[in-house]
This record gives C-alpha cells, sequence and structure tokens, in this order.
C-alpha cells in the first residue's frame, strides 16, 4: 500500500459527460501529479500540484482542469469525454526534494462508451 | 528540456539469467535523481531503486543493480538471476526537484520458464 488513494476505481460513463476523480496524497507529501496511461502506453504527464498550487503542466487538454484543495487532496476534472479518453488515470505524490520518490496510487480506470 | 529515452520496447530473459535495460537522458542540470520504477501486470507503480547524479557509486538493491554514466547521461539496470516476479513493464525517470518528473516511454519485459 502506497498510501497514496484514489476513488473511484473504476469509472464507465457516455461520450460527452463529465467525470471528476479522487486523488489523496501519503500523508506529509505536498506534490500532487496526474498521469494518463492507455491501453499498453507509457505515462502521460498531466499536471502537477505543489501546496495547492499549479506547479507544471503537461499535455493536458483544455476539457481537463485539475486542483488541489487546502487539505492537500486533488481532483482531475475530465468533460467532453470522448472515446480517446479511455484510460487509467493514476495520480501520484511526493515530498519536495529531489531525491523524493514518487508514490503512485493504485489508478482511476475511465472506460468512455 | 530535460529528455529521457527508453530505446527498447520489449525485451525477454530466460529465468535466472541477468538482463539490462537501457536508458538514456539528456540534461544541462549538474543536480538531480534518476529512478526505475516497476509496473507489473496489477498496474501498481512501485520504484525499484534510485540514483543521485553526485554519487558516483552505481546504486544496488538486491538483484536489481543500475549502471550510471554520467558523461554518457546513461542510466541502465541491470536484473540479475532473474524471476518471473520480474515481469513488467519497467520505466525510467528523471527528477531535478525544479520541475516535473520525466518518464520514459517504458520498456516490457518478459521472463521466460
Amino acid at each position: 500500500d502506497s498510501g497514496v488513494t484514489q476513488t473511484p476505481k473504476h469509472l464507465i460513463t457516455a461520450t460527452g459527460q463529465r467525470v471528476t476523480l479522487r486523488c489523496s496524497p501519503r500523508s506529509g507529501d505536498l506534490s500532487v501529479y496526474w498521469y494518463q496511461q492507455s491501453l499498453d502506453q507509457g505515462l502521460q504527464f498531466l499536471i502537477q500540484y505543489y501546496n495547492g498550487e499549479e506547479r507544471a503542466k503537461g499535455n493536458i487538454l483544455e476539457r481537463f482542469s485539475a486542483q488541489q484543495f487546502p487539505d492537500l487532496h486533488s481532483e482531475l476534472n475530465l468533460s467532453s469525454l470522448e472515446l480517446g479518453d479511455s484510460a487509467l488515470y493514476f495520480c501520484a505524490s511526493s515530498g519536495h526534494l529531489a531525491r523524493d520518490e514518487q508514490f503512485f496510487g493504485p489508478g482511476t480506470r475511465l472506460t468512455v462508451l | 528540456a530535460q529528455t529521457v529515452t527508453q530505446s527498447q520496447p520489449e525485451m525477454s530473459v530466460q529465468e535466472a539469467e541477468t538482463v539490462t535495460l537501457s536508458c538514456t537522458y539528456d540534461t544541462s542540470e549538474s543536480d538531480y535523481y534518476l529512478f526505475w520504477y516497476k509496473q507489473p501486470p496489477s498496474r501498481q507503480m512501485i520504484l525499484v531503486i534510485r540514483q543521485e547524479a553526485y554519487k558516483q557509486q552505481n546504486a544496488t538493491e538486491n538483484r536489481f543493480s543500475v549502471n550510471f554514466q554520467k558523461a554518457a547521461k546513461s542510466f541502465s539496470l541491470k536484473i540479475s538471476d532473474s524471476q518471473l516476479g520480474d515481469a513488467a513493464m519497467y520505466f525510467c525517470a528523471y527528477h531535478s526537484g525544479t520541475y516535473k518528473y520525466i518518464f520514459g516511454t517504458g520498456t516490457r519485459l518478459k521472463v521466460l520458464a
């Protein structure tokens, strides 16, 4: 158990819909990262938050947005969903030092029908 | 900008044999960390080993060791006495603390009985 929790585990929805994925980081970690992993593909970095503020942005679509709340949990909002958005979405947390590893949650599997 | 390259999409190794996974990176920073993560079929990401750029000594964790060549910007992972449980996707990652984690595209390792 990495200490990072993600809900829900699975999500099935239709095209055009909007969903929210939730992540609670490991206790004490201020950084939260979101990744998208399509079937048998690598990790696509979406966005990073540090202590409530956006720190880095990757290949995140305009239809996607995220935020980190004062209690440090984070939410990833996906709207106007398309079939191609079906993927495993990971949240990871880490400390602020370069040596700090990322602890990954179990992921949310999103299926868009 | 920093980049991480894994040029081997897939590798195979016989059980009990040794295999080396390659990773190269590009950066202009002098202080950074490199990581190898393992993603088994369960999809849970697990840290295998980390290496600090300032340390010349190669990191070792049981059957896993790295060959870190800073001048060549190479960071390969050697797995000795391969076991069936080593079958997974392996990702190389870079982190300097000043920016996001950067992951390679991954190498799928198959272990043959």
